[in-house]
């Protein structure tokens, strides 16, 4: 497509359930990325995926966070058992390559909040 | 530890000011350095990124950025600031090994008339 897609725009959830957010990167971008940004502040790494290697996931807060993509498309990343501090928007990113010199294209995000 | 440091948390420029935002960063590699911008409810947008060369780089909107090796900075730079620039400003560094952005926690920019 011609820009990174998010789906939802916004999930409210209750406490304790599971989620699952949506990411379509830019086609032909290899790498896609993972960040999480609470209300007032910076964006924090969650993880990166490049091709067909392992992911980094350096950056996942606790096991209740994964992600999962298929190939160079689609990636879900799913949060379990949410709690409130769960509250965040939800950015992902893609770029033609690792080090890219393009930088990122973002999407919209997903603004999650849990109740 | 790679980082990067936004000193100012909330600036006020008046409209047709200049502007100065300020960044800086630890990095063990040469770094390449970029400038988003976070509106209301938008996504980030680049601004402008550095990676060798010419130390002052533009970009768009009529921002610029300067790249000072010797002290750990890539400030941005708008001659006159517009009532539309009111936003968030985020810096953050990379490298050519593909490493994930570390971005700072912004600057939120207020413009008054």
């Amino acid at each position: 497509g011609a820009g990174v897609s998010q789906s939802p725009s916004n999930k409210v959830t209750e406490k304790g359930k599971d989620v699952e957010l949506r990411c379509d990167p830019i086609s032909g971008h290899t790498a896609l990325y993972w960040y999480r940004q609470r209300l007032g502040q910076g964006l924090e790494f969650l993880i990166y995926f490049q091709g067909n290697s392992a992911p980094d996931k350096s950056g996942l807060p606790s096991d209740r966070f994964s992600a999962e993509r298929t190939g160079e498309s689609v990636s879900t990343l799913t949060i379990q058992r949410t709690q409130q501090e769960d509250s965040a928007v939800y950015l992902c990113a893609s770029s033609f390559k690792p080090g890219d010199r393009g930088g990122y294209t973002f999407g919209s995000g997903t603004r999650l909040t849990v109740v | 530890a790679q980082s990067v440091t936004q000193p100012d948390i909330h600036i006020t420029v008046s409209e047709g000011a200049s502007l100065e935002l300020r960044c800086n960063y630890s990095y063990g590699a040469t770094p390449y350095l970029f400038w988003y911008v976070q509106s209301p409810g938008q996504g980030l947008q680049l601004l402008l990124k550095y990676f060798s060369g010419d130390t002052l780089v533009q970009g768009i909107k009529g921002f610029e950025a300067e790249f000072k090796r010797s002290q750990s900075s890539f400030n941005l730079r708008k001659p006159s600031v517009h009532w539309s620039d009111a936003a968030e400003y985020f810096c953050a560094v990379g490298s050519q090994a593909g490493t994930a952005l570390i971005f700072g926690k912004g600057t939120t920019l207020s413009v008054s008339s």
